[in-house]
């Protein structure tokens, strides 16, 4: 069985500042990779997937995720956070089959 | 692009009550979804079906039941409300691209207060 690990219930930055948001999966079978966001009141949507392939994977708003076998990682990244990225982050790890399974997610706060 | 429409975004019902919440999408998707999402929990699956009238339990389907009589309609019923199943819960579809890492898309939400 396949589980997620984010480190992090809350996170904080700068505006401007790198945004780095952990996620550690564990799976017996190479996993496929996600990250959702989900702004208040809403429901989740896709940043980015890694599947198979070169393993940085850029995705929408300037976000990025690298995964790291070795490591079994997958954080998520941004350079410089802008306010609008405030939200709620989920990881989640899926073995190409309907059982996804999601972290508990990490919420990021940006400040001024 | 995808729509996964759940038809009601805020309810409030009685402990006792029986609740239905209504999900559909657009993108002849074989399999959906139905996740409770509670705080500091992350999203916890319900049910999921892969086939029309086809369902399978996930990891807390007790005091929840399912309904997929058409390919673009997905149905969580909870037969007898009670307090402790106040959340949000989401509905979701995915395609059937094997081997290629299904995305799941969502709906936006339904908030079920039960008191």
């Amino acid at each position: 069985a396949q589980s997620v690990t984010q480190l992090g219930s809350h996170v904080s930055v700068s505006e401007g500042a790198l945004v780095l948001l952990r996620c550690n999966y564990s799976s017996s079978v190479p996993p496929y990779l996600f990250w959702y966001v989900q702004y208040p009141n809403q429901g989740l949507q896709l940043l980015l997937k890694y599947t198979t392939g070169a393993t940085l994977v850029k995705g929408i708003n300037g976000f990025e995720a690298e995964f790291k076998k070795s490591e079994t990682s997958f954080h998520l990244t941004k350079p410089s956070a802008h306010m609008s990225d405030a939200a709620e982050y989920f990881c989640a790890v899926s073995r190409g089959n309907n059982d996804m399974r999601f972290g508990a997610g990490t919420r990021l706060t940006v400040k001024p | 692009d995808v729509k996964v429409t759940q038809s009601s975004r805020y309810l409030v019902k009685r402990t006792g009550e029986k609740v239905f919440l209504e999900c559909v999408q657009d993108m002849d998707h074989e399999n959906m979804f139905w996740y409770r999402q509670d705080p500091g929990l992350g999203l916890r699956l319900i049910y999921f079906s892969y086939d029309v009238k086809m369902k399978e339990k996930g990891d807390i389907p007790e005091g929840y039941s399912v309904s997929r009589e058409k390919k673009e309609r997905f149905s969580l019923i909870l037969e007898s409300a009670s307090t402790n199943q106040t959340s949000m819960y989401l509905c979701a579809s995915s395609g059937n691209r094997r081997n290629s890492g299904n995305t799941i898309y969502f709906g936006e939400g339904s908030w079920l207060t039960v008191v």
